[in-house]
C-alpha cells in the first residue's frame, strides 16, 4: 500500500519550537493522529484531529491540516528534554473498519 | 485506568523455539493488532482480529500465526523462532468503525524479544 511519510530525524534545542511533519494518502480519512514513543515503551495517544478541522491546540501542541496538500504538522512550543521521542503520525484509513496507517516515526532530540 | 498488558517486556528465545506473546486489553474492545517495530521501519502490521477467532494477515505475516479465543486476549505465535525475528513486538486494541476519535489506538509497553 502507499506509505504516510515522516521525515526521521529532527534536533531542536531545549526552549525552541518543534515542528514535525507528515504526508498522509487517504484523502477521506476520517481522523489523524499523533504518537509519541519515549525510549524502552509503547506508542502513547498525544492528540488527534477530525478531518473538518484545520487546527486543533491543546496546552503546547498545535496541529495543523491541510487536506488540499494531504499534510499534517505538529507544533510543539517551548520544547522540553521530556519531549524527546519518537513521533508517529497515522491516517484512519477509509476501506477499513478502524484500521489505521502509520508513518516510519521521526526521532525527535531535544538538546540543551 | 484502562490498559493493554502484554506478559513481557523482554524475552530470550533460542533459534527453532515456539515462542508465544501475550496480549490482554481490559476495554472491551473488538479490534486487536499485533505489530513489530524495528529501527527506520516504523510499525509494521503482523496480524490483526477485529472479532474472537476472527484474524486477517497484515503486512508482514509469514513465520507467525496469531490466536484470539477470548475478546480480551490475543497471542501471537512465532512458530519457529529465527534471529530476523529479533525486534520489539507491540500490541495495540481499537474499539470498531470509524469516528472514533480520541480513542485511536491503545498500544501496550511492548515485548523486547531477542532471537539467538
Amino acid at each position: 500500500g502507499e506509505d504516510v511519510e515522516q521525515s526521521l530525524f529532527l534536533s531542536v534545542r531545549e526552549g525552541d519550537s518543534s515542528v514535525i511533519n507528515c504526508t498522509y494518502t487517504d484523502s477521506s480519512s476520517t481522523y489523524l493522529y499523533w504518537y509519541k514513543q519515549e525510549p524502552g515503551a509503547g506508542l502513547q495517544l498525544l492528540t488527534y484531529i477530525f478531518s473538518n478541522m484545520d487546527m486543533k491546540q491543546d496546552q503546547r501542541l498545535t496541529v495543523l491540516l491541510n487536506k488540499k496538500d494531504k499534510h499534517l504538522s505538529l507544533r510543539i512550543a517551548d520544547t522540553q528534554t521530556g519531549d524527546s521521542a519518537i513521533y508517529f503520525c497515522a491516517e484512519s484509513l477509509t476501506d477499513s473498519w478502524g484500521k489505521l496507517q502509520f508513518g516510519a516515526g521521526t526521532q525527535v532530540v531535544v538538546t540543551p | 485506568d484502562v490498559k493493554v498488558t502484554q506478559s513481557s517486556r523482554y524475552l530470550v528465545k533460542r533459534t527453532g523455539e515456539k515462542v508465544f506473546l501475550e496480549c490482554v486489553q481490559d476495554m472491551d474492545h473488538e479490534n486487536m493488532f499485533w505489530y513489530r517495530q524495528d529501527p527506520g521501519l516504523g510499525l509494521r502490521l503482523i496480524y490483526f482480529s477485529y472479532d474472537v477467532k476472527m484474524k486477517e494477515k497484515g503486512d508482514i505475516p509469514e513465520g507467525y500465526s496469531v490466536s484470539r479465543e477470548k475478546k480480551e486476549r490475543f497471542s501471537l505465535i512465532l512458530e519457529s523462532a529465527s534471529t530476523n525475528q529479533t525486534s520489539m513486538y507491540l500490541c495495540a486494541s481499537s474499539p470498531t468503525g470509524t469516528g472514533y476519535g480520541n480513542y485511536g489506538y491503545t498500544f501496550g509497553s511492548g515485548t523486547r524479544l531477542t532471537v539467538v
